[in-house]
C-alpha cells in the first residue's frame, strides 16, 4: 500500500538552529501539506502546497517556516531559526483530490522535533 | 468556521459496539464530515466519510441526522487496539482542516 514517508523520525537540535523535514508524498497525490502537534495537543495546521505554491497558510506558519518541492517527489519543511516552542511531532500528509468537501488525507508517520 | 465538540474521553469494553458523537453547529451546506484515528506518535489515519444520513464502510459506520449538526461514529465489537484518539472534523476552507481535541477511548480487557 503507498504511503507517505518522513524523514529524519526524530531530530534534536539548538535553539536558533535551521532544521529541514523532509517528506515523500504519495507519488500520484497533488495535494500536499504540514501539520504539527505539540505533545499531548491537537493537530494544528501548518500550511498546504499544489501546483508548485502555497494555497493556505496558518498564523502559526510565519516567517520562519517555508516549504518546497525541489524534485518530483520530495515536500520539504525548513525552519530558519528553531525556538523552544517549535518542539512538536510535525506530520506530511497528500491527497490525490481537492479536499474541499471529500477525500481523505494520508499522513505520515510524522518527525518528532526537540529543540534544546 | 465549522468548529466541532466531542467528548474529551469515553471507555468501553472489548466486543462492545462504541458510539461517539459529535457536534457540529455551524456545519456549511456543502461541507462534509470526516473521521480520523490517531495512535500514540502516529500520523492520524482516515477512518470514515460523509455527509447525511448513513455511511458504512468494513471498519466503521457513520450516522449523521437531516439537520447535520452532529454525527456519530460508531466502531462495531471494538478491541484493545481500538484504543485511540478520535477526530471529528468539518472542512472549514479550501484547503485547511480544522482539529478539534478528539475523544480519547479507551478499551478496557
Amino acid at each position: 500500500e503507498p504511503e507517505v514517508t518522513q524523514t529524519p523520525s526524530h531530530q534534536v537540535t539548538q535553539m536558533g538552529q535551521e532544521v529541514i523535514l523532509r517528506c515523500v508524498p504519495i507519488s500520484n497525490h497533488l495535494y500536499f501539506y504540514w501539520y504539527r502537534q505539540i505533545l499531548g495537543q491537537k493537530v494544528e495546521f501548518l500550511v498546504s502546497f499544489y501546483n508548485n505554491e502555497i494555497s493556505e497558510k496558518s498564523e502559526i506558519f510565519d516567517d520562519q517556516f517555508s516549504v518546497e518541492r525541489p524534485d518530483g517527489s520530495n515536500f520539504t519543511l525548513k525552519i530558519r531559526s528553531t525556538k523552544l516552542e517549535d518542539s512538536a511531532m510535525y506530520f506530511c500528509a497528500s491527497s490525490d483530490v481537492f479536499p474541499t468537501n471529500t477525500g481523505e488525507l494520508f499522513f505520515g508517520e510524522g518527525s518528532r522535533l526537540t529543540v534544546l | 468556521l465549522a468548529k466541532t465538540t466531542q467528548p474529551i474521553s469515553m471507555d468501553s469494553y472489548e466486543g462492545q459496539e462504541v458510539n461517539i458523537t459529535c457536534s457540529h453547529n455551524n456545519i456549511a451546506t456543502n461541507d462534509y464530515i470526516t473521521w480520523y484515528q490517531q495512535f500514540p506518535s502516529q500520523g492520524p489515519r482516515f477512518i470514515i466519510q460523509g455527509y447525511k444520513t448513513k455511511v458504512t464502510n468494513e471498519v466503521a459506520s457513520l450516522f449523521i441526522p437531516a439537520d447535520r449538526k452532529s454525527s456519530t461514529l460508531s466502531l462495531p465489537r471494538v478491541s484493545l487496539s481500538d484504543t485511540a484518539v478520535y477526530y471529528c472534523l468539518v472542512t472549514n476552507s479550501n484547503y485547511q482542516l480544522i482539529w478539534g481535541a478528539g475523544t480519547k477511548l479507551i478499551i478496557k480487557p
